[in-house]
């Protein structure tokens, strides 16, 4: 009964490489978003969709492109990977902000990206 | 300029004794909401407590609440009874509402409770 799932949980690639993380949600929420952990436990955020609509795009390589195909799900691909690529990549989502606590973020269990 | 400042790296406490992570915020927009998550060595970011800028109350969760200073910028986060398995890193996180309703983290406290 996961919340929100990300596949694959690890992965690993050479520089130069294209690759997808997937993330899906069933908590029936509005939006999501996919956040970039750094080695130093930085959180970022990179992109929020909502209703499948972009509202939020960081300033983030046009290497990586968000999709949306539906309210559900949130990919990220990103093309010709490089070694500062390598990071925790997280998929969140969250509901409306109406409600005792807001539109929190509920967070899918991450991706270890290592680029070699 | 940092919107979201935790100036405690690092922590230490006694197991069943109370601890204070402290978060300090930067924001001129009057509606926003703070958050705060929770990140253990497994590596999950769990949401622990919510603390709406309009509320008039200091949130609480079980043994977490939210100590909310609104003219001094604060949410400082008060665990209870710590237990071992409160040893995790910690963000305080905001929400304004202008600008694209972009949640920003802090860079964290890494609390270990001894036993």
């Amino acid at each position: 009964d996961t919340a929100v799932s990300q596949t694959p949980k690890y992965l690993v690639t050479q520089m130069g490489n294209d690759k997808s993380i997937k993330c899906e949600q069933n908590l029936g929420h509005d939006t999501m978003y996919w956040y970039k952990q750094d080695s130093k436990k930085f959180l970022k955020i990179m992109f929020s969709y909502n209703n499948k609509e972009l509202i939020i795009n960081e300033t983030v390589p046009n290497r990586f492109s968000p999709k949306s195909p539906d309210k559900a799900h949130l990919n990220l691909h990103i093309n010709s990977l490089e070694l500062g690529d390598s990071a925790v990549y997280f998929c969140a989502s969250s509901p409306p902000m109406a409600g005792p606590r807001g539109d929190t973020q509920y967070f899918g269990p991450g991706t270890r990206l290592t680029v070699l | 300029a940092q919107k979201i400042t935790q100036t405690q790296p690092g922590m230490f406490v006694q197991e069943k004794e109370a601890v204070t992570l402290d978060c300090t915020y930067d924001t001129s927009d009057p509606s926003y909401g703070l958050f705060w998550y929770k990140q253990p060595s497994s590596g999950e970011m769990i949401f622990l407590i919510y603390q709406g800028s309009y509320d008039q109350q200091n949130a609480t969760e079980g043994r977490y609440s939210l100590n909310f200073q609104k003219a001094r910028k604060s949410a400082n986060l008060v665990i209870s009874a710590s237990q071992l398995g409160d040893s995790a890193m910690y963000f305080c996180a905001m929400r304004e509402d202008t600008g694209g309703f972009k949640t920003i983290f802090g860079a964290g406290t890494r609390l270990f409770v001894k036993a």
